[in-house]
């Protein structure tokens, strides 16, 4: 099976703008997750989606949001970027049961950088 | 919300050598236990993971131990090479929270 994709890979962007970025799970996978790694945090979850449906958000602005098509391909959206908003976002894909102990694997993720 | 503390933060042993990384959490409600490993500029790649039902599960090289009861969890490494140098991630989540809560990772550097 082929892994889990993103895109774009890379993105610059300018402050003020806002941004999408898409990640395609592996197929057959149903929940897919967004994190986003930076030296400081490390790896902090952003939220995390099940056939279609948002289950779970984590600690972050509300110009953070996401969503989740019917094929299971999920997109994020930060508006308004800030600088602190560089940093390498990874998604991660898990199983048709989509519960909490299923294996997630990881995409090779976005680097996103504002200037 | 769940918590989870990494220790050390770098580890430097020689080829060869075993190498052990720990973790503490803190909701008892987890019960799943993953360890990934990132190379740099690469993805978080699953190494190795443990289920509350077990205690101890081994791959190879890689071994997790898992103590419920204490809240924590280790990584222990053996005969290490050159090529297990990366940073390695600890992480948990269980119950109805579907996300993963991860360490800070610990970087691992193994010399020839």
């Amino acid at each position: 099976k082929a892994g889990v994709t993103q895109t774009p890979r890379y993105l610059i962007k300018t402050r003020g703008q806002q941004v999408t970025l898409s990640c395609s799970p592996i197929s057959g996978h149903r929940s897919v997750s967004w994190y986003q790694q930076t030296p400081g945090q490390g790896l902090q979850f952003l939220f995390e989606y099940f056939s279609e449906t948002q289950r779970n958000k984590g600690n972050f602005p509300g110009r953070f949001s996401g969503r989740q098509f019917s094929n299971s391909r999920s997109e994020m959206n930060v508006s308004t970027l800030e600088l602190g908003d560089s940093a390498l976002y990874l998604c991660a894909s898990a199983s048709m049961g989509g519960a909490s102990t299923d294996t997630q694997y990881f995409g090779p993720g976005t680097r996103l950088t504002v200037l | 919300g769940e918590n989870v503390e990494q220790h050390p933060s770098t580890l430097s042993v020689q080829e060869g050598d075993s190498a052990v990384i720990k973790c503490t959490y803190s909701d008892s409600a987890s019960n799943y236990f993953p360890w990934y490993k990132q190379e740099l500029g690469k993805r978080p790649q699953l190494i190795i993971d443990i289920r509350s039902n077990v205690g101890e599960k081994k791959d190879q090289r890689i071994a997790v131990t898992l103590n419920k009861t204490a809240k924590h969890f280790s990584l222990h490494i053996t005969e290490t090479q050159p090529e297990d140098s990366a940073v390695y991630f600890c992480a948990a989540s269980g119950g109805s929270n579907y996300k993963l809560t991860f360490g800070k990772g610990t970087l691992l550097t193994v010399n020839p």
